[in-house]
């Protein structure tokens, strides 16, 4: 079966607090991505990566930065944590070139910022 | 703007049969994407429709009228394990996915 998962399902941290979110898939794909979902709203991309060492931003970047220094393994930081921050956080993995693939989620990480 | 229109909540009958509605305005269309979530979890793929017409797999068909920007979900004999969120995503011309915010349906007895 082909798995993303998601470091942490939940999280309490407290404002200006750095939050790591990692999220690592075992399907060999080239494309990952970072979405947030909140209530009343569709997901929002934050940040995508196609390659190794590549990013791009999303439509909500602000805030946050990614890192992937490994195929398998996409980190969503969050430097300085604020209270607007809190949301569930979705990694999802797809296969290079097929820019409408399917997408294979995470479970999602909540955080919750106080 | 880019705009996804699904109802927020539908409610069926155990073995009945539900259509979730999804309309969309976009600049540009590369395909349509149903998943879904169930609470807690994370979303599932179901269909991508990118022709007009009907897809059926299973209890589950998707619908799709590129000339109306509109596609619908049907689930026909209805299982409360079919209680979800169910999402409509459209691919735009940057072959950008832009999400619904997602139908949630209640299967009662």
């Amino acid at each position: 079966d082909v798995k993303v998962t998601q470091s942490s399902r939940y999280l309490v941290k407290r404002t200006g607090e750095k939050v790591f979110l990692e999220c690592v898939q075992d399907m060999d794909h080239e494309n990952m991505f970072w979405y947030r979902q909140d209530p009343g709203l569709g997901l929002r991309l934050i940040y995508f990566s196609y390659d190794v060492k590549m990013k791009e931003k999303g439509d909500i970047p602000e805030g946050y930065s990614v890192s992937r220094e490994k195929k398998e393994r996409f980190s969503l930081i969050l430097e300085s944590a604020s209270t607007n921050q809190t949301s569930m956080y979705l990694c999802a993995s797809s296969t290079s070139g097929q820019v409408t693939g399917e997408l294979f989620f995470g479970e999602g990480s909540r955080l919750t910022v106080l | 703007g880019q705009n996804i229109d699904q109802p927020t909540e539908m409610t069926a009958t155990e073995g009945a049969i539900v259509q979730i509605n999804c309309t969309y305005q976009t600049s540009g269309f590369n395909g349509l994407f149903w998943y879904q979530q169930h609470a807690g979890e994370a979303p599932t793929f179901l269909s991508y429709n990118v022709l007009d017409g009907l897809e059926e797999k299973g209890r589950f068909s998707s619908f799709l009228s590129r000339s109306k920007g509109y596609s619908y979900l049907l689930l026909k004999e209805l299982q409360m394990k079919d209680s979800a969120s169910y999402l409509c995503a459209v691919v735009d011309s940057n072959y950008q996915l832009i999400w619904g915010a997602g139908t949630k349906l209640i299967i009662k007895p």
